[in-house]
């Protein structure tokens, strides 16, 4: 199956600072690739997701760029908030992309 | 709100006994998947079924088992439970087709005593 590593494990950063969480995969065959943002207590929600047709996207202060030769992904968080502060989580498909791996999550603390 | 309902929102229990989880996917989704959450742990795979079939199996021990029934919804038993068990249980559901959002529900607390 699918080998999802993400880093680091945590991070704290400044207020305004800019925020990189990266991931690296095993299967090439892998073409979808979604970072799901976590707030204590709460369920995993989707924030921003890349398909291997571009190799970067962009939503507002977040952005996730992908490398499929070198078959890893990063979580871009610019401007960074304290409402900011949760754990991410990338993930990636299985070969029939009808399951999804997850990284072990990164906690990010925004430091006002 | 996903559209996702999982049922209870808290369970406590004692060792040995049995629990069921319960999942609503968002309507029209397909797929259903359970993951775990320990305290601190990131989330583990446990099983996937798409549209009543079992489709994928991660780390699922023998003493849980999951069905999918003909309207869709799932359920996740869980049995002769030990105090590691304690976790937070998630479904998640996704539409048809491969490489889709996958939503997720809010969850069940687990706690065995």
């Amino acid at each position: 199956g699918e080998n999802v590593e993400q880093h680091p494990s945590t991070l704290s950063v400044q207020e305004g600072d800019s925020a990189v969480i990266k991931c690296t995969y095993s299967d090439s065959a892998s073409n979808y690739f979604p970072w799901y943002k976590q707030e204590l207590g709460k369920r995993p929600q989707l924030i921003i997701d890349i398909r291997s047709n571009v190799g970067e996207k962009k939503d507002q202060r977040i952005a996730v760029t992908l490398n499929k030769t070198a078959k890893h992904f990063s979580l871009h968080i610019t401007e960074t908030q304290p409402e900011d502060s949760a754990v991410y989580f990338c993930a990636a498909p299985s070969n029939t992309g009808n399951q999804f791996y997850f990284g072990t999550g990164t906690s990010l603390t925004v430091i006002p | 709100d996903s559209g996702v309902t999982q049922t209870p929102k808290h369970l406590i229990t004692a060792t040995g006994q049995r629990v069921t989880l319960r999942c609503s996917p968002r309507s029209g989704d397909l797929s259903v998947y359970w993951y775990q959450q320990s305290l601190d742990q990131g989330l583990q795979f446990l099983i996937q079924y798409y549209n009543g079939e079992e489709r994928a199996k991660g780390n699922i021990l023998e003493r849980f088992s999951a069905q999918q029934f003909p309207d869709l919804h799932s359920e996740l038993n869980l049995s002769s439970l030990e105090l590691g068990d304690s976790a937070l249980y998630f479904c998640a559901s996704s539409g048809q087709g491969a490489w889709t959002e996958a939503f997720f529900g809010q969850g069940t607390r687990l706690t065995v005593v």
